[in-house]
């Protein structure tokens, strides 16, 4: 199984709202990736977990959390979200950091209103 | 910071026509990767190309690596449609964790 599968693929939110994105791989990879896309823009990486402790924080704000519940689940925390978060989050697994080829989940694309 | 830069930012092409696309990037690099995203969905890996390397190939993908001026360049033989996609290289560091990958070019190629 080479499938990084995200939830749910399209979400809407209030500002004021509280909702979680889930992403799951079973390649035994110990590193787990998330990243937010802006249109027309490359992947902006916000979190990197490996073995399933927060390795890297990209200063990203409070208003996202991330949490890593066992090695092939990550899900992504999300509370008073402003309408520039809107966007598409990307999930990503490798076998290790830094040099290993990730792969990618199809994304949740988040709008805020 | 972005560390990879592609060019062109976009290229249109007629199927059967080969496609090259240009990254340039600023420091020393462990490996080099291009990855391809179909409009609005994930990123695909292609292929990754390691420093000590000149040339590699995958199917119709014919990646280079020249280390002394900081660039790569993917080409993509006898296009089809199917190959319509933005094309981002994506650097790895020495001692970094993480990818950093360039602006991206947008292909299109038309039937």
């Amino acid at each position: 199984d080479t499938e990084v599968t995200q939830t749910p693929k399209h979400l809407v939110m209030g500002m004021t709202n509280k909702k979680s994105l889930k992403c799951e791989q079973h390649m035994g990879h110990r590193a787990m990736y998330w990243y937010k896309q802006k249109a027309k823009k490359p992947p902006e990486l916000m979190f990197v977990y490996s073995y399933e402790k927060l390795s890297i924080n990209e200063s990203v704000p409070s208003r996202f959390s991330p949490e890593c519940p066992n090695s092939s689940l990550l899900n992504l925390h999300l509370h008073a979200l402003q309408p520039e978060d809107s966007a598409l989050y990307l999930c990503a697994s490798s076998t290790g950091v830094g040099s290993y080829e990730q792969y990618f989940g199809p994304g949740t694309r988040l709008t805020v209103t | 910071s972005q560390q990879g830069e592609e060019d062109p930012q976009a290229l249109s092409i007629q199927e059967g026509e080969n496609a090259t696309m240009n990254c340039s990037y600023k420091t020393s690099i462990n490996n080099l990767q291009w990855y391809r995203q179909n409009s609005g969905r994930g990123l695909v890996h292609l292929i990754l190309i390691r420093s000590n390397e000149r040339e590699k190939h995958s199917g119709r993908l014919r990646v280079t690596l020249d280390t002394s001026k900081k660039s790569s360049s993917l080409l993509i033989t006898a296009s089809r449609a199917a190959d319509t996609a933005s094309y981002f290289c994506a650097t790895a560091m020495g001692g970094s964790e993480k990818l950093v990958f360039g602006k991206g070019t947008k292909l299109t190629v038309n039937p």
